[in-house]
């Protein structure tokens, strides 16, 4: 029971590259959300996805796309990193519907560093 | 607007003290109202949520939170605190009807032996 797999873990890259960030769940849920964690700032929405072939943008969209061509699969892209785009990524994912109250469930994250 | 505040950076108790966490909230309608734990290298990991009913709800390793209506607050308590409580905590709410969970800044709790 793997729940939600963030890929990869850990990733260093140069200013100006790109780079795709992969999260996958296999509870069949609905939304599918994508957070950065920064110090002090706590987790900020980036973009998320109320289901397959769906996206809409959340609190800091800018500098990131996003992709949601499988129910299972949420893909978070930086076309061109910044510096500022160091972040710890998080996703997330949960039920829809008369099940919303129901929690989040997150990935473990992956921990980007843009030189 | 949601929001969620979490006054408080960080909060130290002795071990076997009763701790609070802190957080209050405002949305436009009724809130959906979490509290998650996050361990080093880790995601969030659930404890509790107040939906609807008795405003008491008790959660996973002990962890209880009171919903106040009147004053928009959902704290976080634990009546005996030990040193493996110690991590970041996070309050989150989701206006009912709205896609979006919303969270605290976060707050840093150290168990002292």
């Amino acid at each position: 029971n793997a729940g939600v797999t963030q890929t990869p873990k850990f990733r260093v890259l140069k200013t100006g590259q790109s780079m795709t960030l992969l999260c996958a769940q296999d509870m069949n849920h609905e939304y599918m959300y994508w957070y950065r964690q920064d110090p002090g700032m706590g987790l900020r929405l980036i973009h998320y996805s109320v289901g397959e072939g769906t996206t809409a943008k959340g609190e800091v969209p800018d500098g990131y796309n996003v992709s949601r061509l499988k129910k299972q699969n949420f893909l978070l892209g930086l076309e061109s990193a910044a510096p500022s785009q160091t972040s710890v990524y998080f996703c997330a994912s949960s039920y829809s519907g008369a099940l919303s109250n129901q929690p989040q469930h997150f990935g473990d994250g992956t921990r980007l560093s843009i030189l | 607007a949601q929001s969620v505040a979490q006054p408080e950076d960080q909060v130290n108790v002795a071990e076997g003290n009763p701790l609070t966490v802190k957080c209050t909230y405002s949305v436009s309608g009724n809130p959906y109202l979490f509290w998650y734990v996050q361990y080093p290298n880790r995601g969030l990991q659930f404890l509790l949520k107040y939906i609807t009913g008795d405003n008491l709800v008790k959660g996973s390793y002990g962890f209880e939170a009171e919903f106040n209506k009147s004053q928009t607050s959902f704290h976080l308590k634990k009546p005996s605190a030990l040193v493996s409580d110690s991590a970041l905590y996070f309050c989150a709410v989701r206006d009912r009807g709205d896609d979006k969970i919303i969270f605290g800044k976060g707050t840093r709790l150290h168990i002292l032996p």
